[in-house]
């Protein structure tokens, strides 16, 4: 079984620039999460979806980042306009149910110059 | 609001030796869930053990133990006879209970070295 999937795996852009992130979950899963992590830190959860639902985006920085989820499977996490304080890994996750283990991708790691 | 603590930045030991690594969690919640990752280089979590705040049970799966004490909010993890494979960062994490399970809170990590 296929776990879950991230594009790009590295991404270099200069600051100002758009940058967007994909993650494919596990099939089957209804639950997925976008975490940040800085180096040398444990991941921050940005956003929760519960299928197409955004049912927890409280440490989502709207203000330039936005996430989508539209048909409950994949999701793109966008930031737009990029900062040098953006450069982390952008990490995904999935989980059957919310109550379920979550399972982790391996990652875009986002650098801004 | 919930925190974790890993106070061990970096610990390197040398292949066969054992080696705890420390978790300590805070929370007013009565229902929450612990949990150990592993993050090797390649950078995938991934999913070692999760507790519940109600069992205290002390568990063992192969080299690995832990130990969940409420009385000192520590829920440590315990790796014997290490192996160079165990080499990754190790993170302990913290989710409340009921329907904001899942928002996880991690510790900041504990770089485990094992040498040859």
């Amino acid at each position: 079984e296929a776990g879950v999937v991230q594009s790009p795996r590295y991404k270099i852009i200069e600051k100002k620039q758009p940058v967007a992130f994909w993650c494919n979950p596990i099939s089957g899963h209804n639950t997925l999460y976008w975490y940040l992590q800085n180096l040398g830190q444990g991941p921050e959860l940005l956003i929760r979806y519960e299928n197409e639902e955004a049912v927890d985006d409280s440490q989502l920085p709207k203000d330039r980042f936005s996430a989508e989820r539209l048909k409950g499977v994949d999701s793109t996490l966008k930031i737009q306009p990029a900062e040098l304080g953006d450069s982390a890994v952008y990490l995904c996750a999935s989980s059957l149910e919310y109550y379920n283990e979550q399972f982790f991708g391996p990652g875009t790691r986002l650098t801004v110059l | 609001a919930q925190k974790v603590t890993q106070a061990q930045t970096e610990i390197s030991v040398v292949e066969k030796e054992d080696v705890t690594l420390d978790c300590v969690y805070e929370t007013r919640d009565t229902t929450y869930y612990l949990f150990w990752y592993k993050q090797p280089p390649s950078g995938e979590l991934v999913f070692l053990i999760r507790r519940n705040s109600f069992d205290e049970q002390n568990e063992i799966s192969g080299r690995y133990s832990w130990n969940f004490q409420k009385s000192t909010s520590s829920f440590n993890f315990t790796i014997t006879a290490s192996q160079v494979v165990d080499s990754a960062v190790y993170f302990c994490a913290l989710s409340p209970g009921g329907t904001s399970y899942g928002k996880l809170t991690f510790g900041q990590g504990t770089i485990l070295t094992v040498h040859p």
